[in-house]
Parts: structure tokens; C-alpha cells; sequence
């Protein structure tokens, strides 16, 4: 079955420590995103990427970063900088808009929650 | 992305049918109508999307106003399933990539048995 994974579910860091999560696709699609959700709160956009070896910042990039180096996988890094990084990670794809059609829907991940210790 | 309104939360009987608004007053010609929705500590899932035209799948129906300032999500009969927080998402057509989404609080959709 096509889809995207993120490992683990839960994950516990000390304060101060870098932690990566992990986001894999085989859906062949060239976009991937990471958000970040807060109870009760909406998704917010860390970074995002369209094609291999490139990304942009999202809306919240302070203290993450991320890498493309192949199309599966979009690895996310917490680092030490992130002021308040106890949250619920979410990664997403999306194939690539066409001219022709409108926007694609995007692909959720199950998402990582993280607590920071 | 423009901004999109709801009602932060609402109420409906199990069977019935559920009517969930959305307003975007300033919304552009080429923005999409998207909704997603978020069962509980799980990721987002599409629904539906539209542009001017009312839009039916398996999942729900979306019937756009004239004017493309308001739209509303029709679940047609609600099952205990359908129990999630409903994000209306309004997203711009970009011919050279795939923007990320923009999302508001969403309405939590409460379905009594």
C-alpha cells in the first residue's frame, strides 16, 4: 500500500538535545511538508520541499532544519534552539500541480508526538 | 492564503445530516475551496474541493455561494465516524510548485449517538 510513515509514534528527548524525526513516502511525490500542531490549535508550516535537494522555509523554521536528498524521504531535526518543541509532528506530499488542474490534495502522515522532557 | 471563518465547534444527532459553514470574504479568483478533517491524534485527511461549482463525492458534498464568499460542507448522514475537527482551507493555484496549507482552529464536529 502507497503511503507515508513517520517513526516513532511517541518520542521522548531531554531538554537540549537534537532529536530527528523521520518521514518517508512512496507515493512517488515530489512535494513533502512538515507542520507542527499545539493542542487545539490548527497545523502550522515548518518547512516544505519540491523537488530533491531543495526546501523553503515554512511559516515556523526557527529552530529546525530539515533535508532532501532523496524524493522518499524528508527527515525533520528538533534542535536545542527550538524554544518550545513538545508538540505533534505531522509530515505531508503532495504530487506537483499541473497547469491544467487545480491544487492536489495533500498526504498525511500518522504523525509524531513529541515531549521534551 | 486568504483567511477562512467557522464556528469553533458544533452538535449533531447520529443519521442526521450535517451542515458545516465556512466563510472567506476575501477570497480571490483563482483561490480553491479545500476542506480537510482530523480524527483525534491522527493526521488530516482530504475531503473535498471546489472552485465554483457544488462538488459531491463519497465522503460529503460542498455547495459554493454565488459570490464564492461562503461554502458549506454537507455530511449527509452522520455516522460516530465522522466525529473530527473540519479545517476549510482556501489555496491558490501555483503553477511552479505546491504550497504548503494554511490552517485556521477548524470546527469540531460533536456527533451524539
Amino acid at each position: 500500500d502507497g503511503g507515508i510513515t513517520q517513526s516513532p509514534k511517541y518520542l521522548f528527548r531531554k531538554e537540549g538535545q537534537n532529536v530527528t524525526l523521520s518521514c518517508e513516502q512512496n507515493l512517488n511525490h515530489d512535494a513533502m511538508y512538515w507542520y507542527r500542531q499545539d493542542p487545539g490549535q490548527g497545523l502550522r508550516l515548518i518547512y516544505y520541499s519540491q523537488i530533491v535537494n531543495d526546501f523553503q522555509k515554512g511559516d515556523i523554521a526557527e529552530g529546525y532544519s530539515v533535508s532532501r536528498e532523496k524524493k522518499e524521504s524528508f527527515p525533520l531535526t528538533v534542535t536545542s534552539a527550538q524554544k518550545n518543541p513538545t508538540a505533534f509532528y505531522l509530515c505531508a506530499s503532495n504530487p506537483p500541480s499541473r497547469r491544467s488542474t487545480p491544487i492536489d490534495e495533500q498526504f498525511f502522515g500518522p504523525g509524531t508526538r513529541l515531549t521534551v522532557l | 492564503d486568504a483567511k477562512t471563518t467557522q464556528p469553533n465547534s458544533m452538535e449533531s444527532n447520529e443519521e442526521e445530516p450535517v451542515h458545516l459553514p465556512c466563510n472567506h470574504s476575501t477570497i480571490s479568483g483563482t483561490d480553491y475551496i479545500h476542506w480537510y478533517r482530523q480524527l483525534p491524534s491522527q493526521g488530516p485527511e482530504y475531503v473535498i474541493h471546489g472552485l465554483t461549482s457544488n462538488v459531491n463525492n463519497r465522503m460529503a458534498s460542498l455547495a459554493i455561494a454565488e459570490d464564492r464568499k461562503s461554502s458549506t460542507l454537507i455530511l449527509h448522514r452522520a455516522t460516530l465516524r465522522d466525529a473530527a475537527v473540519y479545517y476549510c482551507i482556501l489555496r491558490g493555484y501555483s503553477g511552479g510548485g505546491a504550497d504548503g496549507l494554511t490552517f485556521g482552529k477548524g470546527t469540531h464536529l460533536i456527533i451524539q449517538p
